[in-house]
């Protein structure tokens, strides 16, 4: 079955970069169609999709975020990690690692995901 | 950037009731929507895609309509297991619908 589980600093400070990782099974990278994507939920607040990352390397970021973001692969790993500079306080949230649902054009469905992992910023 | 405003906010219902949510984008996404489930201290679950495809597993009291900028998910008769706040999707997320008990 497919599971993924984020890995990650509990605490970042202001401006520092944060790396987050999803280390996944169930399903593999070099598939075609297959991808996997970030999002975030501060607490008590909406979703907020960040990035994904496709089998071939095609990457999709946030319009708003995007000059912050870089999502990479490792296939070999199973893993894929998401890099997000000069963090600040409001970006303290559940940062959230999923399996893009396949077998659609939509890139943005997401049909599995990991548990989650709260980040806090703060000095 | 798509913006999806979900209404209403909170909706009180007892449970067998029948549950209405709505979901406006602020410009067409033809039919590409979908609909997720988040219970407290969990991730979200995928519930309707391409707005009215269930996921696998979902329920059949679960339904999606609508297209271009207005989508409806309807729980036909509410379960105790369904009070969750559930969110729209294109890209970018709805801000939410609380189903709660009345």
């Amino acid at each position: 079955q497919i599971t993924l589980k984020e890995s990650g600093p509990a605490l970042v400070k202001p401006t520092q970069t944060l790396t987050l990782t999803c280390t996944f099974s169930g399903f593999s990278l070099s598939t075609r169609g297959v991808g996997v994507g970030w999002i975030r939920q501060p607490p008590g607040k909406a979703l907020e999709w960040l990035a994904l990352i496709y089998w071939d390397d095609d990457t999709r970021y946030s319009p708003s975020l995007k000059t912050r973001l870089t999502i990479t692969k490792d296939t070999s790993k199973n893993q894929v990690v998401l890099t997000m500079t000069n963090m600040d306080p409001v970006d303290t949230a559940t940062y959230y690692c999923a399996h893009r649902l396949s077998d659609t054009p939509m890139d943005y469905y997401f049909d599995y995901w990991g548990q989650g992992t709260l980040l806090t910023v703060s000095s | 950037e798509i913006v999806l405003t979900q209404s209403p906010a909170t909706l009180s219902l007892s449970p067998g009731d029948r549950a209405t949510l709505s979901c406006r984008a602020s410009q067409s996404v033809s039919s590409y929507l979908a609909w997720y489930q988040q219970k407290p201290g969990q991730a979200p679950r995928l519930l309707i895609y391409d707005t009215s495809n269930r996921a696998t597993g979902v329920p059949a009291r679960f339904s999606g309509s609508g297209s271009g900028t207005d989508f409806t998910l309807t729980i036909s008769s509410l379960e105790p297991e369904d009070f969750a706040v559930y969110y729209c999707q294109q890209r970018t997320f709805g801000q939410g619908t609380k189903v709660e008990i009345k």
